[in-house]
């Protein structure tokens, strides 16, 4: 099981784009890196998900350099509402499981005006 | 609309009186686990079940129980709940295969206090 460290906490301002990073180095062949988004007292909420090189959606990019150990979760110009915890998973059971995805702690993005 | 129902949000109960946290799914998932959440502890997960009726401990299953007799229901039953289940727990639901498709749908959450 693919265990990740990422920062505790993050503040940045709003009109910013900030980078998250999260270190997964024993992850495995077939591992998949997700990020998950949660506020407080709410579910968390599924961003993006990449195996290699570089995804971007609507909301986030995911860079993932050619080792795999790392991964980088850039938001663009962050607002207010950007402020929350966010999930960096390494896995290949959607579903969790005993050798599936495990949350960690998470990084605590603060965004202040 | 694509969603993960839990039932009920809230809910304060007394030391040893049986419950269960409903939840259903409305996108054909197999994929279905219970986490709870407490301060400092992040998210750990208590059950799963890859199908109907196959289910699997999680990290933290003691003192809960799980059923899995229809694809879209997943209820977590507390048969003697006690003060240290105190938590938020969340349902999740996920489509099977791994790999891509891993994105998993959660549920609104049940805050539980047991006293």
């Amino acid at each position: 099981l693919a265990k990740t460290t990422q920062p505790i906490s993050m503040d940045s301002y709003e009109g910013q784009e900030v980078n998250i990073t999260c270190s997964h180095n024993n992850i495995a062949t077939n591992d998949y890196i997700t990020w998950y988004q949660q506020f407080p007292s709410q579910g968390p909420r599924f961003i993006i998900q990449g195996y290699k090189t570089k995804v971007t959606n609507e909301v986030a990019s995911l860079f993932i350099p050619a080792d795999r150990k790392s991964s980088t979760l850039s938001l663009p110009r962050v607002s207010l509402s950007d402020t929350a915890v966010y999930y960096c998973l390494v896995g290949d059971r959607p579903g969790g499981g005993a050798d599936g995805l495990t949350f960690g702690k998470g990084t605590h993005l603060i965004i202040q005006p | 609309e694509a969603q993960v129902t839990q039932n009920p949000r809230y809910l304060i109960t007394v030391t040893g009186k049986k419950l269960t946290v409903t939840c259903s799914q409305n996108m054909n998932h197999e994929y279905m686990s219970w986490y709870r959440q407490d301060p400092g502890l992040g998210l750990r997960q208590i059950y799963y079940s890859m199908n109907v009726e196959v289910t699997d401990k999680g990290d933290v299953p003691e003192g809960y129980k799980v059923s899995r007799k229809e694809k879209r229901n997943f209820p977590l039953i507390l048969e003697s709940p006690s003060p240290n289940q105190t938590s938020l727990y969340f349902c999740a639901s996920s489509r099977t295969g791994g790999g891509r498709d891993t994105e998993a749908f959660f549920g609104q959450g049940t805050r539980l206090t047991v006293v």
